[in-house]
């Protein structure tokens, strides 16, 4: 049971490119979230899903976008980094909403 | 507009000296959840409590202890004999449902450092 898992740890890209964040848990939780976080701001949700095949916008989610294929995997896309961008990225799932989260150990992305 | 706010942006306590975190919510909702995360140096984070807006009991784990009161809105979190390993950024969140479908707002986090 691995959890959380998300890779990369650490990326660091120019302006304008694109990647993908993976995320990926093995304990078949319905409710999965991308949080970014930046000093003195806590942890922002960028998007969040219910379920496989559906999701939804949190707080931050400009520049960003999810899908949810599978009940395990939830990929965070970044279309055309800016260095605005530059952040620590957690992904958390849950087995219902209102349960707590589980994290995973982050990735640390900087656009320069 | 803040749903949770931690006032205190760093605190910095002696071992075994007593540390308390302030956490004040704000909801309309009548069923919310509210959670305390610890995110020691090494970055990861660590779910501590949750507690729901109908149970108003304080609760105890070992050294830490915390405090929900509705009627202030706060949910305040004790660190007793405080120790090095404790030190961490410890973040208070939030979970209502209407309007945000239980989706978590957190705090900007506590930045706790514990001398020897």
């Amino acid at each position: 049971n691995a959890g959380v898992t998300q890779t990369p740890k650490f990326q660091v890209l120019k302006t304008g490119q694109s990647m993908t964040l993976q995320c990926a848990q093995d304990m078949n939780h319905e409710y999965m979230s991308w949080y970014r976080q930046d000093p003195g701001m806590g942890l922002r949700l960028i998007h969040y899903s219910v379920g496989a095949g559906i999701t939804d916008q949190g707080e931050v989610p400009n520049g960003y976008n999810v899908s949810r294929s599978t009940t395990e995997d939830f990929p965070l896309r970044l279309l055309s980094a800016a260095p605005s961008q530059t952040s620590v990225y957690f992904c958390a799932s849950s087995l219902t909403e209102t349960y707590g989260y589980t994290f995973g150990s982050g990735t640390r992305l900087t656009v320069v | 507009a803040q749903k949770v706010t931690q006032a205190q942006t760093e605190i910095s306590v002696v071992e075994k000296e007593d540390v308390t975190l302030d956490c004040v919510y704000e909801t309309r909702d009548t069923t919310y959840y509210l959670f305390w995360y610890k995110q020691p140096p090494s970055g990861e984070l660590v779910f501590l409590i949750r507690r729901n807006s109908f149970d108003e009991q304080n609760e105890i784990s070992g050294r830490y202890s915390w405090n929900f009161q509705k009627s202030t809105s706060s949910f305040n979190f004790t660190i007793t004999a405080s120790q090095v390993v404790d030190s961490a950024v410890y973040f208070c969140a939030l979970s209502e449902a209407f309007p945000n479908d239980y989706k978590l707002s957190f705090g900007a986090g506590t930045t706790v450092t514990v001398r020897a």
